[in-house]
């Protein structure tokens, strides 16, 4: 079955330091991969996707995710964090078949200090 | 110009009580799908509709139906609320099925007493 793993259910940085929010897959065939933020008491936010190409996928507000097939893996990354950026953070693959269904990591915690 | 919208935004009720929630996409996407977030933040399918029609249908009590009037609207609908049924919901739609983001409304937090 496709699954994904968020290894930390939390991350602390500072302002001004690069991030890395971490995520492994496990899927069969190629993986439809997909980084969402949830801000407190708001929906979830698309960040971005990889589908297929250029294994650096950039995004919304700076963050960029980089896919490594041979370590079934997809971080998300960010240069230079902000307080702003302290979140929920969530990575999703798409399951088989053709229904769109996403299956979602277990979201990790961004905190983000000046 | 709200793209995925919910109502309501709270509700509280009490056991046994029935309840829907409603959610309307003005993107022109023709899927739709509804989740749930526990108090622990884990995010699950419930439904989807593509079309009007039910393409993901998971594990869920059958106390619990959605309705898809139109491509813009699915609704969902709970009977017999129960303390378990406490989380919020989260309406999102989709420009079809394959490689396309899913965006989400801002969530029905449900709290049964």
């Amino acid at each position: 079955a496709q699954s994904v793993a968020q290894p930390e259910d939390q991350v602390n940085v500072a302002e001004g330091n690069p991030l890395t929010v971490k995520c492994t897959y496990s899927v069969s065939g190629n993986p439809y991969l997909f980084w969402y933020v949830q801000y407190p008491n708001r929906g979830l936010q698309f960040l971005l996707k990889y589908i297929t190409g250029d294994n650096l996928v950039k995004g919304s507000y700076g963050f960029e995710a980089e896919f490594n097939k041979s370590q079934t893996s997809f971080h998300l990354k960010k240069p230079s964090a902000l307080v702003s950026d302290s979140a929920l953070y969530f990575c999703a693959v798409r399951d088989r078949g053709n229904t769109g269904k996403l299956i979602f990591g277990q979201g990790t915690t961004l905190q983000v200090k000046p | 110009d709200t793209a995925v919208s919910q109502t309501p935004k709270y509700l509280v009720t009490q056991m046994g009580n029935d309840k829907s929630i409603k959610c309307e996409q003005n993107l022109g996407h023709d899927t739709m799908y509804w989740y749930k977030q526990d108090s622990k933040k884990f995010l699950k399918i419930m439904f989807s509709y593509n079309n009007k029609e039910l393409i993901i249908n998971e594990t869920v009590p059958n106390r619990f139906s959605p309705k898809s009037p139109d491509k813009a609207h699915l609704n969902l609908h709970i009977n017999s609320l129960e303390l378990g049924d406490s989380a919020v919901y989260f309406c999102a739609s989709s420009l079809g099925r394959a490689a396309y983001e899913q965006y989400f409304g801002p969530g029905t937090r449900l709290t049964v007493t």
